[in-house]
Protein backbone atom coordinates (compact mmCIF):
# COMPACT_ATOMS: atom_id res chain seq x y z
CA UNK A 1 0.00 0.00 0.00
CA UNK A 2 1.35 3.50 -0.97
CA UNK A 3 1.48 5.60 2.48
CA UNK A 4 3.27 8.54 3.58
CA UNK A 5 3.97 9.10 7.62
CA UNK A 6 4.90 11.97 9.16
CA UNK A 7 5.55 10.47 13.26
CA UNK A 8 5.46 13.96 14.84
CA UNK A 9 2.31 15.62 15.46
CA UNK A 10 4.30 18.60 16.75
CA UNK A 11 8.11 19.48 16.79
CA UNK A 12 9.52 22.29 19.03
CA UNK A 13 12.97 23.57 18.73
CA UNK A 14 14.56 26.41 20.32
CA UNK A 15 15.63 29.42 17.55
CA UNK A 16 19.40 28.98 16.53
CA UNK A 17 19.17 24.91 16.77
CA UNK A 18 19.51 22.52 14.19
CA UNK A 19 15.52 20.98 13.42
CA UNK A 20 14.88 18.14 11.94
CA UNK A 21 11.29 17.18 10.66
CA UNK A 22 10.47 13.30 9.95
CA UNK A 23 8.68 11.81 7.24
CA UNK A 24 8.76 7.98 5.70
CA UNK A 25 7.09 6.69 3.03
CA UNK A 26 5.95 3.34 1.13
CA UNK A 27 5.44 3.30 -2.49
CA UNK A 28 6.93 1.44 -5.13
CA UNK A 29 9.36 1.75 -7.42
CA UNK A 30 11.53 4.83 -7.64
CA UNK A 31 9.74 7.21 -5.33
CA UNK A 32 9.07 11.24 -5.90
CA UNK A 33 8.86 12.82 -3.05
CA UNK A 34 8.06 16.71 -1.47
CA UNK A 35 8.31 18.97 1.22
CA UNK A 36 5.64 21.77 1.46
CA UNK A 37 5.04 24.59 4.04
CA UNK A 38 1.70 25.56 5.26
CA UNK A 39 1.92 29.56 7.27
CA UNK A 40 -1.45 29.78 8.82
CA UNK A 41 -4.49 30.38 6.94
CA UNK A 42 -2.33 30.61 3.63
CA UNK A 43 -2.16 27.94 0.66
CA UNK A 44 1.09 25.15 0.84
CA UNK A 45 3.96 26.84 -0.44
CA UNK A 46 6.54 24.39 -2.03
CA UNK A 47 9.85 23.65 -0.37
CA UNK A 48 11.98 21.29 -2.44
CA UNK A 49 11.29 17.63 -4.04
CA UNK A 50 13.32 14.83 -4.81
CA UNK A 51 13.42 13.22 -8.16
CA UNK A 52 16.81 11.50 -8.71
CA UNK A 53 20.24 12.05 -8.57
CA UNK A 54 22.01 13.32 -5.69
CA UNK A 55 20.21 11.81 -2.22
CA UNK A 56 20.73 16.17 -0.08
CA UNK A 57 18.09 18.14 -1.92
CA UNK A 58 18.52 21.65 -1.19
CA UNK A 59 15.26 24.13 -1.55
CA UNK A 60 13.97 27.06 -0.15
CA UNK A 61 14.12 29.15 2.72
CA UNK A 62 17.74 27.45 3.60
CA UNK A 63 15.91 24.17 4.31
CA UNK A 64 17.20 20.69 2.90
CA UNK A 65 16.23 17.26 3.36
CA UNK A 66 18.30 13.66 2.62
CA UNK A 67 16.69 11.13 0.40
CA UNK A 68 17.37 7.81 2.53
CA UNK A 69 16.34 4.27 0.43
CA UNK A 70 16.80 2.03 2.39
CA UNK A 71 15.00 3.69 5.38
CA UNK A 72 12.16 4.73 3.22
CA UNK A 73 12.89 8.55 4.48
CA UNK A 74 13.00 11.57 3.47
CA UNK A 75 13.54 13.91 6.51
CA UNK A 76 13.50 17.95 6.19
CA UNK A 77 16.31 19.80 7.78
CA UNK A 78 17.77 23.04 8.93
CA UNK A 79 20.93 24.06 10.32
CA UNK A 80 19.63 26.86 12.66
CA UNK A 81 16.26 27.84 13.15
CA UNK A 82 14.23 30.96 12.78
CA UNK A 83 11.07 31.92 14.84
CA UNK A 84 9.74 32.54 11.51
CA UNK A 85 9.77 28.79 10.48
CA UNK A 86 7.04 27.97 12.59
CA UNK A 87 4.52 26.32 10.51
CA UNK A 88 2.63 23.40 9.11
CA UNK A 89 5.00 20.93 7.83
CA UNK A 90 3.85 18.38 4.44
CA UNK A 91 5.70 15.60 2.87
CA UNK A 92 4.28 14.16 0.34
CA UNK A 93 5.16 11.03 -2.34
CA UNK A 94 3.88 10.50 -5.51
CA UNK A 95 1.70 7.66 -6.27
CA UNK A 96 0.85 4.70 -8.80
CA UNK A 97 -1.89 6.92 -10.24
CA UNK A 98 0.08 10.53 -10.26
CA UNK A 99 -1.42 11.70 -7.44
CA UNK A 100 0.28 13.09 -4.39
CA UNK A 101 -0.39 11.21 -1.36
CA UNK A 102 0.19 13.20 1.82
CA UNK A 103 1.17 12.88 4.82
CA UNK A 104 -0.70 14.43 8.15
CA UNK A 105 1.37 17.12 8.88
CA UNK A 106 3.79 18.42 11.38
CA UNK A 107 3.45 21.61 13.18
CA UNK A 108 7.16 22.90 13.44
CA UNK A 109 7.37 25.31 16.38
CA UNK A 110 10.37 27.77 16.98
CA UNK A 111 10.82 29.25 20.46
CA UNK A 112 12.28 32.54 20.77
CA UNK B 1 5.89 33.54 -14.51
CA UNK B 2 2.60 31.36 -13.21
CA UNK B 3 0.56 32.46 -10.78
CA UNK B 4 -3.19 30.85 -9.35
CA UNK B 5 -5.67 32.88 -8.36
CA UNK B 6 -8.55 31.59 -6.36
CA UNK B 7 -11.53 33.40 -4.42
CA UNK B 8 -13.31 34.15 -2.71
CA UNK B 9 -11.11 33.92 0.32
CA UNK B 10 -13.73 33.67 2.89
CA UNK B 11 -17.60 32.89 2.37
CA UNK B 12 -19.88 31.99 4.91
CA UNK B 13 -22.96 30.29 3.78
CA UNK B 14 -26.73 29.41 5.08
CA UNK B 15 -27.16 25.22 4.96
CA UNK B 16 -28.78 24.42 1.81
CA UNK B 17 -27.27 27.43 -0.15
CA UNK B 18 -25.74 27.08 -3.47
CA UNK B 19 -21.58 27.06 -3.76
CA UNK B 20 -19.49 28.80 -6.12
CA UNK B 21 -15.31 28.69 -5.74
CA UNK B 22 -13.56 29.50 -8.72
CA UNK B 23 -9.54 29.50 -9.47
CA UNK B 24 -8.19 30.28 -12.45
CA UNK B 25 -3.97 30.25 -13.45
CA UNK B 26 -2.04 32.59 -15.84
CA UNK B 27 1.17 32.06 -17.53
CA UNK B 28 0.56 28.16 -18.54
CA UNK B 29 -1.70 26.42 -21.04
CA UNK B 30 -2.93 23.21 -20.41
CA UNK B 31 -2.25 22.92 -16.89
CA UNK B 32 -3.36 20.19 -14.72
CA UNK B 33 -5.96 21.42 -11.77
CA UNK B 34 -7.34 20.27 -8.58
CA UNK B 35 -9.23 21.34 -5.97
CA UNK B 36 -8.31 19.86 -2.48
CA UNK B 37 -10.17 20.41 1.25
CA UNK B 38 -8.43 20.95 4.23
CA UNK B 39 -10.25 20.03 7.30
CA UNK B 40 -9.23 20.80 10.63
CA UNK B 41 -6.20 22.28 9.84
CA UNK B 42 -4.37 19.64 8.71
CA UNK B 43 -4.94 16.64 6.11
CA UNK B 44 -5.45 17.26 2.98
CA UNK B 45 -8.27 15.35 1.25
CA UNK B 46 -7.95 15.82 -2.77
CA UNK B 47 -11.42 16.24 -4.23
CA UNK B 48 -11.27 16.67 -7.80
CA UNK B 49 -8.90 17.00 -10.52
CA UNK B 50 -8.62 17.90 -14.07
CA UNK B 51 -6.51 17.10 -17.43
CA UNK B 52 -8.43 19.66 -19.76
CA UNK B 53 -11.66 21.17 -20.58
CA UNK B 54 -14.49 19.13 -19.90
CA UNK B 55 -12.03 16.68 -17.79
CA UNK B 56 -12.90 15.82 -14.53
CA UNK B 57 -12.01 13.04 -12.32
CA UNK B 58 -13.77 12.86 -8.74
CA UNK B 59 -11.34 11.48 -6.04
CA UNK B 60 -14.14 11.47 -3.14
CA UNK B 61 -18.16 10.99 -3.69
CA UNK B 62 -19.76 13.68 -1.94
CA UNK B 63 -21.85 17.05 -2.42
CA UNK B 64 -19.70 18.71 -4.51
CA UNK B 65 -18.71 19.37 -8.45
CA UNK B 66 -16.09 20.74 -10.41
CA UNK B 67 -16.10 21.99 -14.05
CA UNK B 68 -13.42 23.43 -16.44
CA UNK B 69 -15.38 25.55 -19.08
CA UNK B 70 -12.13 27.06 -20.13
CA UNK B 71 -8.12 25.74 -20.05
CA UNK B 72 -7.00 27.43 -17.23
CA UNK B 73 -10.43 27.62 -14.93
CA UNK B 74 -11.63 25.43 -12.28
CA UNK B 75 -14.74 25.56 -10.72
CA UNK B 76 -16.37 24.03 -7.47
CA UNK B 77 -19.57 23.97 -7.07
CA UNK B 78 -22.37 22.48 -5.00
CA UNK B 79 -26.16 22.94 -5.17
CA UNK B 80 -26.98 22.55 -1.53
CA UNK B 81 -24.36 23.22 0.84
CA UNK B 82 -23.89 20.47 4.06
CA UNK B 83 -22.67 21.77 7.50
CA UNK B 84 -20.02 19.10 7.04
CA UNK B 85 -19.02 21.24 3.35
CA UNK B 86 -16.93 23.65 5.84
CA UNK B 87 -13.74 23.93 5.80
CA UNK B 88 -10.15 24.94 3.58
CA UNK B 89 -10.71 24.73 0.10
CA UNK B 90 -7.07 24.91 -1.92
CA UNK B 91 -6.81 25.13 -5.79
CA UNK B 92 -3.79 23.62 -7.60
CA UNK B 93 -1.77 23.25 -10.46
CA UNK B 94 1.01 21.41 -12.09
CA UNK B 95 2.03 21.25 -15.75
CA UNK B 96 2.35 17.84 -15.96
CA UNK B 97 1.10 15.11 -13.76
CA UNK B 98 3.16 12.01 -15.45
CA UNK B 99 6.48 13.81 -14.15
CA UNK B 100 7.48 14.77 -10.79
CA UNK B 101 6.23 18.05 -11.77
CA UNK B 102 5.87 20.27 -8.87
CA UNK B 103 2.03 21.43 -7.43
CA UNK B 104 1.54 24.76 -6.92
CA UNK B 105 -0.94 25.48 -4.79
CA UNK B 106 -3.50 29.20 -3.96
CA UNK B 107 -3.77 31.02 -1.38
CA UNK B 108 -7.10 28.60 -0.07
CA UNK B 109 -10.75 29.61 0.88
CA UNK B 110 -12.25 29.54 4.11
CA UNK B 111 -15.94 28.20 3.51
CA UNK B 112 -18.32 28.36 6.95
CA UNK B 113 -21.15 26.60 6.68
CA UNK B 114 -24.06 27.93 8.81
Amino acid sequence: AQSVAQPEDQVNVAEGNPLTVKCTYSVSGNPYLFWYVQYPNRGLQFLLKYITGDNLVKGSYGFEAEFNKSQTSFHLKKPSALVSDSALYFCAVRGYNYQLIWGAGTKLIIKP
Amino acid sequence: SQTIHQWPATLVQPVGSPLSLECTVEGTSNPNLYWYRQAAGRGLQLLFYSVGIGQISSEVPQNLSASRPQDRQFILSSKKLLLSDSGFYLCAWSQDRASGNTIYFGEGSWLTVV
